[in-house]
């Protein structure tokens, strides 16, 4: 299958920058997006990379290495309302439409 | 504008009950997902509707899940019999084309917390 790995968990301070990493399988790679879901809510986009770089959009920046199957998420100036999980999630290569999310990373901000 | 809207928020049903799940997407959103997360886990995919044709059902867990989108709009996951392992969140999403998830982010819908006792 196509398997996702990414931290369970990551606790940051208020104002700082945190990097949430994922890995995923290379094989018939369509793109990476990232969602944020706070509790009980809905997932929600936050970028969608399928060439090797750093994409930016304010706070928040999306890096992707195709060659090494590997993607982050960079958060600077931390907010308390960044505190939620953060979703991984890659096309399934025989059906683009599905997605195949990692378990999420749960981030934690203190003050 | 309005999101995607499901109903109920929360549904606490007998083991053996049958429930129905709603989800009203975007208007003129083309596609239509089902998820079903579990907690701690990401959301797992369910089927999928382009318009009024299902054209994957291949993630539902059994044949006590079945969907439909009559008209091409609203969907209806319906579970009979419930069981305790179905007890999740079920998540509606939907985009407003034809599906190429390379391209399209799809615009979630806060879900239906299903409790089975």
């Amino acid at each position: 299958g196509q398997n996702i790995d990414q931290p369970t968990e990551m606790t940051a301070t208020e104002g700082a920058i945190v990097q949430i990493n994922c890995t995923y399988q290379t094989s018939g790679f369509n793109g990476l997006f990232w969602y944020q879901q706070h509790a009980g809510e809905a997932p929600t986009f936050l970028s969608y990379n399928v060439l090797d770089g750093l994409e930016e959009k304010g706070r928040f920046s999306s890096f992707l290495s195709r060659s090494k199957g590997y993607s982050y998420l960079l958060l600077k100036e931390l907010q308390m309302k960044d505190s939620a999980s953060y979703l991984c999630a890659v096309p399934r290569r025989d059906s683009s439409y599905k997605l195949i999310f990692g378990s999420g990373t749960r981030l934690l901000v203190r003050p | 504008g309005a999101g995607v809207s499901q109903s109920p928020r929360y549904k606490v049903a007998k083991r053996g009950q049958d429930v129905a799940l709603r989800c009203d997407p975007i208007s003129g959103h083309v596609s239509l997902f089902w998820y079903q997360q579990a907690l701690g886990q990401g959301p797992e995919f369910l089927t999928y509707f382009q318009n009024e044709a299902q054209l994957d059902k291949s993630g539902l867990p059994s044949d006590r899940f079945f969907a439909e989108r009559p008209e091409g709009s609203v969907s209806t996951l319906k579970i009979q019999r419930t069981q305790q392992e179905d007890s999740a969140v079920y998540l509606c999403a939907s985009s407003l084309g034809v599906q190429r998830a390379y391209n399209s982010p799809l615009h979630f819908g806060n879900g239906t917390r299903l409790t089975v006792t």
